[in-house]
């Protein structure tokens, strides 16, 4: 089975900095997706940044950029000119291409403070 | 546009009790979920649904059950709720087919068991 990795419960950035929050994962299939999560007090699920597995270039999204290491089976989130709005619970997740379920496997997700 | 909607957004209930967990989505997506959310374990798969009348379990089904005669609905309920139940319940919803994604998520229900 599935599983993926945050062993970052909580991390901190002075805003403009950069910060980067850690995601491993554990998987034999060779073809997923991979994804960054957003989660502020609203309880809200806002998609941040995806990346395909098959896909060698990381995947970027304005301020946010992934580092993909497929081999190494690792995920990282970097925040570029981290502002105040970014503070948020932010979430690893995981889906297999193809199957039955499309389900999502989360991690268990890394808590953004971003000091002015 | 609501997209997906979860009711009630807070719930109180008490040990014993039945509580129903409602979710709504306009899209006719095939795929819903239902997770729930607990400090330090993420986001847990309860039960997922690929089309009406088609549910499967998820990784922690125990005490819960799910229906869905309509698209539309997934209900959730917990037959009797206990105070391991209290959580934040995330329903979610994703077109049927290949790509990357698609998923749409409620806003989430706060239920707590006393």
């Amino acid at each position: 089975a599935q599983t993926v990795t945050q062993s970052q419960p909580e991390m901190s950035v002075q805003e403009a900095e950069t910060v980067t929050l850690s995601c491993t994962y554990d998987t034999s299939e060779s073809d997923y997706y991979l994804f960054w999560y957003k989660q502020p007090p609203s309880r809200q699920m806002i998609l941040v940044i995806r990346q395909e597995a098959y896909k060698q270039q990381n995947a970027t999204e304005n301020r946010f950029s992934v580092n993909f290491q497929k081999a190494a089976k690792s995920f990282s989130l970097k925040i570029s000119d981290s502002q105040l709005g970014d503070a948020a619970m932010y979430f690893c997740a995981y889906r297999s291409e193809g199957g039955a379920t499309n389900k999502l496997i989360f991690g268990t997700g890394t808590l953004l403070a971003v000091q002015p | 546009d609501a997209g997906i909607t979860q009711s009630p957004r807070y719930k109180i209930t008490e040990t014993g009790r039945q509580v129903t967990l409602m979710c709504h989505q306009t899209w006719s997506h095939s795929y819903m979920f239902w997770y729930r959310q607990d400090l330090g374990h993420g986001l847990r798969l309860i039960y997922y649904s690929a089309a009406a009348d088609i549910t499967d379990k998820g990784e922690v089904p125990d005490g819960y059950v799910v229906s869905r005669s309509k698209t539309e609905n997934f209900p959730l309920t917990l037959e009797s709720a206990t105070r391991s139940q209290t959580s934040v319940y995330f329903c979610a919803s994703r077109a049927t087919g290949t790509g990357w994604g698609g998923y749409t998520f409620g806003s989430g229900t706060r239920l707590t068991v006393v």
